[in-house]
């Protein structure tokens, strides 16, 4: 079956520092969904892309798509006290299949 | 409107009792999703619901049972759960299948 690695597990950053996580599937995606989830909330949409290397920005955000279309990046620039929470990718193909997540703790 | 709503907030109940969990949305979206998420891990696509029809089922035990009376309605049934069913039990809906996801704030369920 599909499988969605998700690195990394954790991350430990100082205000101002960048932030990376990364998903990695074993099958070729039809496209791939980012979400946040703060402690003790819901997940909430950031992104989705479809096309094989796309690249997306949102303010800081920075999110890519690989060229084979098996992995996907999202990069924070100079996290803030607000990125704080759990970043996960949602593989979409025949199944919805949630990575395993990157909690981002920030140091102030 | 672009709310999810669930109810109850939250809910304990006993391994005998038979309890129902609601989600609502408004924003004409066809697709519905519950998934269960536990402490410090991913959610768990549970069902899917395409233009009010059961159209994913992940396998999950018998126990829990889907419900959608109508485009704008999703409910859980839930009888004779087990303790290890304890966890966040998120609703979601999208314009459709793959579209983005809203998800409500989810049902906290303890199960004693």
């Amino acid at each position: 079956g599909q499988q969605v690695m998700q690195i990394p597990q954790y991350q430990h950053v100082q205000e101002g520092e960048d932030f990376t996580t990364y998903c990695n599937s074993s099958t070729t995606l039809s496209n791939i969904q980012w979400y946040k989830q703060r402690p003790g909330g819901h997940p909430v949409f950031l992104i989705q892309l479809v096309k094989s290397g796309e690249v997306k920005k949102q303010k800081r955000l920075t999110f890519q798509f690989g060229e084979a279309k098996k992995n996907s990046s999202l990069h924070i620039t100079a996290t803030q006290t607000t990125d704080v929470g759990t970043y996960f990718c949602l593989f979409g193909n025949e199944k919805l299949t949630f990575g395993t997540g990157t909690r981002l703790t920030i140091i102030p | 409107d672009t709310e999810v709503t669930q109810t109850p907030k939250h809910l304990v109940m006993g391994m005998t009792n038979k309890k129902s969990l609601k989600c609502e949305q408004h924003m004409g979206h066809r697709a519905m999703y519950w998934y269960k998420q536990k402490a410090k891990k991913p959610p768990e696509l549970m069902f899917v619901y395409s233009y009010e029809k059961l159209s994913i089922n992940e396998s999950v035990p018998s126990r829990f049972s889907p419900e959608c009376p109508n485009s704008s309605l999703l409910n859980l049934h839930l009888h004779a759960l087990q303790p290890e069913d304890s966890a966040l039990y998120l609703c979601a809906s999208s314009r459709d299948f793959y579209n983005e996801q809203f998800f409500g704030p989810g049902t906290r369920l303890t199960v004693l």
